[in-house]
């Protein structure tokens, strides 16, 4: 079945690059998402990526996606301590019904020490 | 005003306990999602409707149920609640836009004692 995994903790220090990795297996993903959930707060996209894409840049933001290893990275750049959140990955299962459904990560826990 | 609201935000109740979590909306999306979180385990889909005549169980729906008043509102239900039901209980909402984002709702923490 479909499955995305991520370590489940990373710590860097202010100003240093955050590299946040995931893998998923459904190679019919059509997006790959990361969502960002802060301290008492639901998820919010960060940034998402085609699967016809291999890189999307936003800002600090670099999405990096190898269909081959079925593996997405998330690069934060010059990393604030306002960071400092869960990421989760996230892939769209588009199934017959089209039900649009996301499988998420288990989340990895960005600390940013100052 | 948020777009996506959760009442309660936090509720602690005992086992066999009947509770409903409620999810109002105001983004106009048909479709609604209710999704549990556990550390480690990352959300896991429970639920999830595409309009008021459609319920679908997802990948965790044993324990719970689910009822579409409206567009805008999506409630979860545990009938007789247990332990292990205890959890972060998220709604998310969906608009048709090809990439399918979702937009989540604060959170109801439910303890179950």
């Amino acid at each position: 079945g479909e499955d995305v995994e991520q370590s489940l903790f990373l710590s860097v220090r202010e100003g240093d690059s955050s590299v946040i990795n995931c893998t998923y297996t459904d190679s019919s993903s059509t997006y790959l998402y990361w969502y960002k959930q802060e301290p008492g707060a639901g998820l919010q996209l960060l940034t998402y990526i085609f699967s016809n894409m291999d890189m999307k840049q936003d800002q600090r933001l670099t999405v990096l996606l190898n269909k081959k290893d079925k593996h997405l990275s998330l690069r934060i750049a010059d990393t604030q301590t306002g960071d400092s959140a869960i990421y989760f990955c996230a892939e769209s299962i588009i199934g017959s019904s089209n039900t649009g459904k996301l499988i998420f990560g288990q989340g990895t826990t960005l600390q940013v020490k100052p | 005003d948020a777009d996506v609201t959760q009442t309660p935000r936090n509720r602690i109740t005992k086992t066999g306990k009947r509770i409903m979590l409620e999810c109002s909306q105001t983004k106009g999306h048909d479709r609604m999602y209710w999704y549990r979180q556990d550390p480690g385990l990352g959300l896991r889909l429970i639920y999830y409707s595409f309009d008021v005549k459609d319920i679908n169980k997802g990948e965790i729906s044993d324990g719970y149920s689910v009822s579409r008043q409206a567009q805008a509102k999506f409630s979860l239900s545990l009938e007789s609640a247990i332990p292990n039901q205890t959890a972060l209980y998220f709604c998310a909402t969906s608009g048709l836009a090809a990439y399918n984002e979702q937009f989540f709702g604060p959170g109801t923490r439910l303890t179950v004692l």
